[in-house]
């Protein structure tokens, strides 16, 4: 099956730019995640839906993140202005629902650089 | 909060067995043990995941102790490719509950 893809790979900016990621989970997946992970960290949920329903999104700087996932399968995620601390990877994840052990997959991750 | 407790750091001959110990004394009885490996510039990857049993599949062994308050993996012939962040995670597995990635182990395969 085809993994969970990410667009773009890099990108750089200049703070109080702002920028836009795109996810496209694995079909079928009805839960989708995106993560921050600061350089020398491990991921750090910022929200996940359900379908196209926010399920948890207490992370999210909400003032300067925003997340949609339309029809309940691609997501975007855009950082408006970016500030130089939002220099991270964002990685996009995705799972089924319902199972006893339901597996995370995770897409390569986006890597912002802001300046 | 992490539940999990892991060695920051560990090395390993290559073509040796990796032992990765964890340790997740407050993990409930319906969470799993997950084990997740990153290599560098890549997103994580699953590798093994297990209840209470002993599990095994192509990429490695998980060794869950009898109380399940601490599980080892084992890579069992390490090779330079192996060499990655690993991070061990209790979950209840519903495919509907996020995971909370700690700092994980660095593991380094040595030639």
């Amino acid at each position: 099956e085809a993994g969970v893809a990410q667009s773009p790979r890099y990108k750089i900016i200049e703070k109080r730019q702002s920028v836009a990621f795109w996810c496209n989970p694995i079909s079928g997946h009805a839960t989708l995640y995106w993560y921050q992970q600061i350089l020398g960290q491990g991921p750090k949920l910022l929200i996940q839906f359900q379908n196209n329903g926010v399920v948890d999104d207490s992370q999210l700087p909400k003032d300067r993140f925003s997340a949609e996932r339309l029809k309940g399968v691609d997501s975007t995620l855009k950082i408006q202005p970016a500030k130089l601390e939002d220099s991270a990877v964002y990685l996009c994840a995705s799972s089924l629902v319902g199972l006893g052990n339901g597996l995370t997959h995770f897409g390569p991750g986006t890597r912002l650089t802001v300046l | 909060d992490a539940k999990t407790t892991q060695p920051t750091s560990m090395d390993c001959a290559e073509g040796r067995a990796a032992n990765l110990p964890c340790n997740h004394s407050t993990i409930s009885g319906n969470e799993y043990v997950y084990w997740y490996r990153q290599i560098h510039s890549q997103g994580p990857q699953y590798i093994i995941h297990g209840l209470k049993n002993n599990e095994t599949n192509e990429m490695a062994s998980l060794i869950i102790t009898e109380d399940r308050k601490s599980s080892t993996l084992i890579l069992p012939h390490a090779t330079l490719r192996d060499t990655a962040v690993y991070y061990c995670i209790v979950n209840i597995g519903s495919g509907a509950n996020n995971l909370f990635f700690g700092t994980g182990t660095r593991l380094t395969v040595i030639p």
